[in-house]
């Protein structure tokens, strides 16, 4: 069954680098995109971009160009997120999220890292 | 910074069917993108519930359907049950610079 296993809950200091990880399993990593997905506190979901594991291309939404690197281990069938330059509303759950091949849904969810930006 | 607006909430009572509207603009929805919904139980990451606009994934009770029609999209619970309280989530592809995969501002289903 298809799983993504996320790394545990982190706290930086604003101005900091957080580094949030998700393991897949299941099936075959390279052959589907994984896309990156925050939701701060009580709020809605907003997505911050893509990565092919085969290629390792990447795409970014405009809000976060400049501060978020997407990267892959396909030798250990990980997908990495780093976000720099942390600022207090930089706080949320982070999410990975499978990029099906039907219709482009979002078909599988890792189950989020809590990242908490605080002085 | 949500693209497709949705209703904050909207309740009933048990076995009631209940809608939620989720209405883009021509550069989404009305650009035939297709519209996915998410389901996302307190406390738990996000599910996916509808793909395709109206298509259930496999487990995903036939209470659940979609729709959608020019610039809008709909989601329908019909025989509301009390494991259905939760946020709805739409989701689609917007070709505007604004972002590529946008979703909708989410809506919180109660039950009665």
């Amino acid at each position: 069954q298809v799983q993504l296993v996320q790394s545990g809950a982190e706290v930086k200091k604003p101005g900091a680098s957080v580094k949030v990880s998700c393991k897949a399993s299941g099936y075959t990593f390279t052959g589907y995109y994984m896309h990156w997905v925050r939701q701060a506190p009580g709020q809605g979901l907003e997505w911050m971009g893509w990565i092919n594991p085969n290629s390792g291309g990447t795409n970014y939404a405009q809000r976060f160009q400049g501060r978020v690197t997407m990267t892959r281990d396909t030798s250990i069938s990980t997908a990495y997120m780093e976000l720099r330059r942390l600022r207090s509303d930089d706080t949320a759950v982070y999410y990975c999220a499978r990029g099906s091949d039907r219709y482009g849904e979002f078909d599988y969810w890792g189950q989020g890292t809590l990242v908490t930006v605080s002085s | 910074q949500s693209v497709l607006t949705q209703p904050p909430s909207v309740s009933g009572a048990p076995g009631q069917r209940v809608t939620i509207s989720c209405t883009g603009s021509s550069s989404n929805i009305g650009a035939h993108y297709d519209v996915h919904w998410y389901q996302q139980l307190p406390g738990t990451a996000p599910k996916l519930l509808i793909y395709g606009n109206n298509n259930r994934p496999s487990g995903v009770p036939d209470r659940f359907s979609g729709s959608k029609s020019g610039t809008s999209a709909s989601l329908a619970i019909t025989g509301l049950q009390a494991e259905d309280e939760a946020d709805y989530y739409c989701q689609s592809y917007d070709s505007s610079l604004s972002g590529f995969y946008v979703f909708g501002t989410g809506t919180k289903v109660t039950v009665l």
